[in-house]
Parts: C-alpha cells; structure tokens; sequence
C-alpha cells in the first residue's frame, strides 16, 4: 500500500464533458504530480503542485487544471474532453525532498466516448 | 529534452532463469534515473533508481540495475525471475536533482514468466 488513493476508480464522459479526478496524498506528502498514461505507453507528466501552487508543466493544453489542498488532497480538472483524452491518471506524492521516493497511486480509468 | 527507449515491448522467461530489461535514456547531462513496475490494476511501485554514487543500484525485489554512461543505459537486472514478478516495468528519468520527480517514462516493457 503507498497510501496514496485515487477516486473514481473508472469514469466514463463523452466529448465536451468536463471532469475531475481526485487524489488523496500521505500525510505530509505536499507535493503532488499527476501523469496521463495512455493505452500501452509509458505515463506523461501533466503538471506538479507544491504547497498548491503549480509548479511545473508538462506538454499539456491548459484544459488540464489542478488544485492541492491543504488536507493533502488534490484534483486534476480536464475540460472539453476529447477522444484522445482517453487513459488511466495517475497522481503521485512525495515528502519535502525533490529526491524523496514518489508513491502512486492506482489510477483513475477515464474513458471518453 | 530528455528521452527514454526501452526496445523490447514484450518479454518472456521461464521462471528461475535470468532477466535484464533495457533502457538507454537521452539525456546531456547526469540524469537520474528509476525502474518501476505496475502490476493490473495497480500503480507504479519504485524498484530502484539511480541518483550518483555507485553505478550498480540494489532494488527491492532482488532487482538490480546498472548505470552505464558510455552506453547510456541503466538496464535491470534480476538473477532468478519468480512467476510473481511478471508486470509491465517501466525505466524513467529525471532530468535534474530539482526535478528529479517530473519524470519521463519509456513505453515499458512487458515481463512474462513462463512456468
């Protein structure tokens, strides 16, 4: 167990929709980054937040927003959701050390249709 | 920008036999460099990762992993692979000691393990 929770397990939207995903970190844990991994490829960095503020980007259109909260949880906001959207997310937590051991958690399933 | 290649997709040994998995990562500087494996239905669990020091990296698991910067690859190894260890493993890179957390992965490689 990492400690690390995601919630819904699965979700399914169509095109347009919005969404949003929600993680939950260790105690502790004030950094927060979220990867998009589609079917049979590796994760891509989406974006990391660091006492809740947004601290760095990956290659993601600004449809992508986050929030971290205080109570060390965090979401991943995607508006006008598009086909390629399609993928399982993954957030990840680690303490204060940028070299501190990062703990994923299992994922949220997004389908778009 | 950095990059990571992992050539084989899929993989298959028999259980007890030796494993190494390939990574060859793009990179000008000293990168930082992890393997993690992500079972169905799981997330990614850190195996190992390299950050300086000793070149040869002890994981968990029995695994271990080499950094070869001549060749630039950082491949895992495990002497005697167990039925439990087949997953997708994925090899990554930071690209500095401040961003060693905003990592880009290969496009994993597949373990089976025949019985």
């Amino acid at each position: 167990e990492t400690g690390v929770t995601q919630s819904p397990t699965h979700l399914i939207k169509t095109r347009g929709q919005q969404v949003t995903l929600r993680c939950s970190s260790q105690s502790g844990h004030n950094t927060v980054s979220w990867y998009q991994q589609a079917l049979g490829q590796g994760p891509q960095f989406i974006f990391q937040y660091y006492r809740e503020e947004e601290n760095g980007r990956g290659n993601f259109p600004p449809r992508f927003s986050g929030l971290q909260f205080p109570n060390y949880s965090s979401e991943l906001n995607v508006n006008a959701l598009e086909l390629d959207d399609s993928a399982l997310y993954l957030c990840a937590s680690r303490g204060r050390l940028s070299t501190d051991t990062q703990y994923f958690g299992p994922g949220t399933r997004l389908t778009v249709l | 920008a950095q990059s990571v290649t992992q050539p084989d997709i899929h993989i298959t040994v028999s259980e007890g036999a030796s494993l190494e998995l390939r990574c060859n990562y793009s990179y000008g500087a000293t990168p930082y460099l992890f393997w993690y494996v992500q079972s169905p239905g799981q997330g990614l669990q850190l195996l190992l990762k390299y950050f300086s020091g000793d070149t040869l990296v002890q994981g968990i698991k029995g695994f271990e992993a080499e950094f070869k910067r001549s060749q630039s690859s950082f491949n895992l190894r495990k002497p005697s692979v167990h039925w439990s260890d087949a997953a997708e493993y994925f090899c990554a890179v930071g690209a500095t000691k401040s961003s060693g957390d905003k990592l880009t992965f290969g496009t994993g490689t597949r373990l089976a393990v025949r019985p």
